[in-house]
């Protein structure tokens, strides 16, 4: 069993519907980041977080450091927002900002 | 601020012979990450710098694969020889400091034929 589990694998959406992607770790974490990967390979951090909700723009990350789950919603989608979503965990064991990442989310938002 | 730089962005080899890729931090950032990323897979660290000093390199390949960061800004990382199991995206981030968030490069894409 995987440290992070992500669901779904594949999410396929209409243009304006309201998404959400979901993250669950089994381990002690520090931090929780949220990562967008776009075809070509680059990834852009959107979110770091540790408790509660953070939010910018459409984008929505919500965190239950009791239940160990995260969640990242996204408002309004547009096909721009067609991506990899990479939940990873930073967890107290072992090396300082080791991250463990999930399988990741890939999103298809249709116009 | 200038991103975290990667270069090459394509690299096609064939089995058995060596490459290496480059990596340029944030400047700044004490610390910096080497991950491969197989198709279909989250990346997977294999090796951490703080400095010029390795932090983490438990997930290396140490008969192939090799990495340095000698005066704690920019880093190689290389693999002699490869396989075609080594075919994946190598990422490279960096950090204020070890546990601060990660700023990701574009990543070169490894084909091993």
């Amino acid at each position: 069993k995987n440290e992070v589990e992500q669901s779904p694998q594949n999410l396929t959406a209409q243009e304006g519907e309201f998404i959400t992607i979901n993250c669950s770790y089994s381990v002690g974490i520090s931090a929780l980041h949220w990562l967008q990967q776009h075809p070509g390979g680059g990834i852009v951090s959107l979110f770091m977080l540790s408790s509660g909700k953070k939010k910018h723009g459409r984008l929505i990350a919500t965190i239950n450091i009791q239940e160990k789950h995260s969640s990242l919603h996204i408002t309004a989608s547009h096909p721009r927002d067609s991506a990899v979503y990479i939940c990873a965990a930073m967890n107290y064991g072992g090396s300082q900002g080791n991250l463990i990442f999930g399988k990741g989310t890939k999103l298809s938002v249709k116009p | 601020e200038a991103g975290v730089a990667q270069s090459p962005r394509y690299k096609i080899i064939e089995k058995r012979q060596s490459v290496a890729f480059w990596c340029n931090p944030i400047s700044g950032h004490a610390t910096l990450y080497w991950y491969q990323q197989i198709l279909g897979q989250g990346p997977k660290l294999l090796i951490q710098f703080q400095n010029n000093g390795v932090v983490d390199d438990s997930q290396l390949p140490k008969d192939r694969f090799s990495a340095e960061r000698l005066k704690g800004v920019d880093s190689t990382l290389k693999i002699q020889p490869a396989k075609l199991e080594d075919s994946a995206v190598y990422l490279c981030a960096s950090s204020k400091q070890g546990g601060g968030e990660q700023y990701f490069g574009p990543g070169t894409r490894l084909t091993v034929t």
